[in-house]
């Protein structure tokens, strides 16, 4: 069974400039979460869907990202204009059980 | 609000058994999980407990949770340099939010 699928797995971007990332869930799991974690931190949620509903989306900064699972399956989380600060690893996992989630790989931003 | 605490390093022999500590905060949290992540991967799902048990073993991981107290622990029985890696300590809150640790770098000295 294939795992959760990022890409890309690296993106260097200049400060305002817009980046997305995508991710594919394992098939069949209905949520999908993307997280943030910086350098030496676990890993804090952006927001989660169920099928293509956010459920929580309470600590995605909305002024400069937005995310969309259109089909309830792959997503896309976008930053614009990304900011020095937002250079980070992004996280995509995703459940069909309540108690397990699966991570992907990351895609690991550098904002210059 | 909740949080997940975690020693930062933790340095071992070869051979040794290793164990990793975590306190919570929330006390209607209902699963704990430890995950593993090696350098420039996702993390990995070792294990998990549900809130109503005290102990969960599987092969070389042993989980203790002692709730009252709201402490969790991963025992590494036979620690080899495979084992190397950052462990996060995890608690699934009452509304279904799961809050991550810092993370413990695992060092296995030869």
């Amino acid at each position: 069974e294939a795992g959760v699928v990022q890409s890309p797995r690296y993106k260097i971007i200049e400060k305002k400039q817009p980046v997305a990332f995508w991710c594919n869930p394992i098939s069949g799991h209905n949520t999908l979460y993307w997280y943030r974690q910086n350098l030496g931190q676990g890993p804090e949620l952006l927001i989660r869907y169920e099928n293509e509903e956010a459920v929580d989306d309470s600590q995605l900064p909305k002024d400069r990202f937005s995310a969309e699972r259109l089909k309830g399956v792959d997503s896309t989380l976008k930053i614009q204009p990304a900011e020095l600060g937002d250079s980070a690893v992004y996280l995509c996992a995703s459940s069909s059980r309540q108690e397990t989630q699966y991570f992907g790989p990351g895609t690991r931003l550098l904002v210059l | 609000g909740e949080d997940v605490e975690q020693s930062l390093f933790l340095s071992v022999r070869e051979g040794d058994s290793s164990v990793i500590n975590c306190t919570y905060t929330d006390s209607s949290s209902t699963y704990l999980y430890w995950y593993k992540q090696e350098p420039g991967a996702g993390l990995q799902l070792l294990t998990y407990i549900f809130s109503n048990m005290d102990m969960k073993q599987d092969q070389r991981l042993t989980v203790l949770l002692n709730k009252k107290d709201k402490h969790l622990s991963l025992r590494i029985a036979d620690t080899q340099t495979g084992d190397s890696a950052i462990y996060f300590c995890a608690e699934k809150t009452s509304y279904d939010k799961v809050i991550f640790g810092p993370g413990t770098s695992l060092s296995v000295i030869p």
